[in-house]
């Protein structure tokens, strides 16, 4: 078993959708969550950061971590075809030295 | 402020021959760490280091070497190269004091 998974999708939404994407770990040492942004064929962007529990918002973003269940998910708001892209939850633990990645979630908002 | 760079960012090669790729981190960034990106295995962690020191190391084999430079530059090579070489290989850069990772565009390696 992995010790981060992720559902890989395809996630198809409508314009204009909430859209909600989700990670499960293993490792109980992990204190930073990181969510990035991949379009194809480039590297990864960075959208969320947070340390250790709690809610994070920035714009049309919200990551939400809860280390009692080892959960984590990012929510979009008001969804784009802009956002069409593989998203990747990413964590460390308290050195933040070494990332360990979901396998990526793949997101289709469609026009 | 410039993100991470870095060069080239396509590359072919042979089975067998040795590739180095380069890497500029964010300034004042000092701790460079590098991953493979495959279809097949995702991002994996192959190395960072932090003012010229290798700090942690992924399961790869010997072949998979890096350094860092007294400028925070970082070069990975890759000897004896295998057709499972071929990948995505990204750079990311931090300060160090958080761990937040920024990636550059990568190197994209193909091994013939």
């Amino acid at each position: 078993q992995k010790e981060v998974e992720q559902d890989p999708g395809p996630l198809s939404v409508p314009e204009g959708a909430i859209v909600s994407l989700n990670c499960t770990y293993s490792n109980s040492a992990f204190q930073y969550f990181m969510w990035y942004r991949q379009y194809s064929r480039k590297g990864p962007e960075l959208l969320m950061y947070t340390y250790s529990s709690g809610n994070k918002e920035d714009g049309r973003f919200t990551a939400q971590v809860d280390k009692s269940s080892k959960y984590i998910s990012l929510f979009i708001r008001d969804s784009q075809p802009s956002d069409s892209a593989t998203y990747l939850c990413a964590m460390s633990n308290n050195a933040g030295n070494m990332l360990t990645f979901g396998g990526g979630t793949r997101l289709m908002v469609k026009p | 402020k410039a993100g991470v760079t870095q060069t080239p960012r396509y590359l072919i090669k042979t089975r067998g021959q040795q590739v180095t790729l380069s890497c500029s981190p964010i300034s004042g960034h000092r701790s460079v760490s590098w991953y493979q990106q495959t279809p097949g295995q995702g991002l994996q962690f192959l190395f960072e280091y932090f003012s010229e020191t290798q700090r942690n190391k992924g399961n790869f084999p010997g072949r998979f070497s890096g350094r860092q430079f007294s400028n925070s530059r970082s070069e990975m090579n890759v000897s004896t190269l295998e057709l499972g070489d071929s990948a995505l290989y990204l750079c990311a850069s931090r300060t160090g004091a958080t761990g937040e990772q920024f990636f550059g565009p990568g190197t994209r390696l193909t091994v013939l």
